[in-house]
């Protein structure tokens, strides 16, 4: 069974440009988690879509956003990027029914300059 | 407020010898628990998890970890570390609900001597 997939595996960009970071949940789940582990700040919880919505997500500002398609497949965007956003930003995936744990992907390291 | 502790921010075992990595939490319902550990330039892999029962829970790579509710702990253990376990470890809480967000540890590094 393949597990999540991440693309593309590094991303450089420039500051004030937009990145867009793509996430193949593994097959069968439905919800799909971003995380950015930036250095010095750990791993934080960004966006968590289900069902095509996004239904939680954590302390970051509204440039931060995503979308989930049909096939549960997500995006991840940054607009107006920032120095501090380079990160390696992580995408998980789980079940919508029994044990939620969550299974994460080699992640997209993103460096903006 | 919620949070997790690894207080071992880097740690050298020799290789064979036991490991035992800490982590004590902080949550405010139930928690549910998780260790993850990440080789560079990887994503995280799931080693083992905590919901209910048995507070020893076993893992993947011969790895275990006891829940003690008393001391908000949930520490890793291995009895005999490989070279190829060097690596850095998260332990990480969360509900056992969609959508939990994952509160995770700064992490700890392991490194093996020979």
């Amino acid at each position: 069974e393949a597990g999540v997939t991440q693309s593309p595996t590094h991303l450089i960009k420039t500051r004030g440009q937009q990145a867009t970071l793509r996430c193949s949940p593994i097959s069968g789940h439905t919800s799909v988690y971003w995380y950015q582990q930036a250095l010095g700040l750990g791993l934080q919880f960004l966006l968590w879509y289900d069902e095509g919505e996004e239904r939680n997500r954590g302390n970051f500002p509204p440039r931060f956003s995503g979308r989930q398609f049909p096939n549960y497949s997500s995006e991840l965007n940054v607009n107006a990027l920032e120095l501090e956003d380079s990160a390696l930003y992580l995408c998980a995936s789980s079940s919508s029914g029994g044990l939620y744990e969550q299974y994460f992907g080699p992640g997209t390291r993103l460096t903006v300059t | 407020a919620q949070s997790v502790t690894q207080p071992d921010i880097h740690i050298t075992v020799s290789e064979g010898a036991s490991l035992e990595l800490r982590c004590n939490y902080s949550y405010g319902a139930t928690p549910y628990l998780f260790w993850y550990v990440q080789s560079p330039g990887q994503g995280l892999q799931l080693l083992l998890k905590y919901f209910s029962g048995d507070t020893l829970v076993q893992g993947i790579k011969g790895f275990e970890a006891e829940f003690k509710r008393s001391q908000s702990s949930f520490n890793l253990r291995k009895p005999s570390v490989h070279w190829s376990d060097a690596a850095e470890y998260f332990c990480a809480v969360g509900a056992n609900q969609a959508g939990t967000a994952l509160i995770f540890g700064k992490g700890t590094t392991l490194s093996v001597s020979s």
